[in-house]
């Protein structure tokens, strides 16, 4: 079946730091990828997404790389802020199917000033 | 646009209790699902409806769990009996068709004592 593994948490930075969030995937056929972000107290939101192999998803300053050789989705963004503090989901559809989301465990990032 | 709705935030009850979770989806998406979150997990998928009608209720425990979708509108998962492993955050989210973007409600955070 289908599964994400995501980069354990927690992650601490400092402001301006660049960020790398880990995300492999096990999935047959050609799944879609998504990262999602959950503010504190907020709902899941869609971060960004890419659908086909070397698609890059974009959003927010945040860029993920669609990697069919190393089955990977991984997170970065180039200076962090404090307002980037929340938790990353990364999850995968298999639109050949009924596309509902697996997703990963999470990952809670923590910027400090 | 009003967001996906849901009701109580929070819900605190002992184990063989029932309890029910209502969910107001984004006025005119068709598609609606809910996920429990269990603390330091992804979300996963409980049942998934188009209309109402179930398109995939694969894994949701039918013995305790139960969901309607009356007239493709509102939604309610419902628990009866309650179990301690119960015990996470119930998210629902919506979509315009199948295959499109989910957004998410706030969720109902369930603890079962």
């Amino acid at each position: 079946g289908n599964s994400v593994t995501q980069m354990e948490g927690p992650v601490t930075l400092s402001e301006e730091a660049f960020l790398t969030i880990n995300c492999t995937y096990t999935a047959t056929g050609y799944p879609s990828l998504f990262w999602y972000v959950q503010y504190p107290g907020e709902g899941l939101q869609l971060l960004l997404k890419a659908t086909k192999a070397d698609d890059k998803g974009s959003n927010k300053g945040f860029e993920a790389t669609y990697r069919k050789e190393t089955t990977s989705f991984h997170l970065e963004k180039g200076s962090v802020q404090v307002s980037d503090s929340a938790v990353y989901f990364c999850a995968l559809s298999d639109l050949g199917g009924n596309e509902k989301l697996t997703f990963g465990t999470g990952t809670r990032l923590t910027i400090i000033p | 646009e009003a967001g996906v709705a849901q009701s109580p935030r929070y819900k605190i009850i002992e184990k063989r209790q029932s309890v029910a979770f209502w969910c107001n989806p984004i006025s005119g998406h068709a598609t609606l699902y809910w996920y429990q979150q269990i603390l330091g997990q992804g979300p996963k998928l409980l049942i998934q409806f188009q209309n109402n009608g179930v398109v995939d209720d694969s894994q949701l425990p039918k013995d305790r769990f139960s969901a309607e979708r009356l007239k493709g509108v509102d939604s309610t998962l419902k628990i009866q009996p309650a179990k301690l492993e119960d015990s996470a955050v119930y998210l629902c989210a919506s979509s315009s068709d199948r295959g499109h973007e989910q957004y998410f409600g706030p969720g109902t955070r369930l603890t079962v004592t």
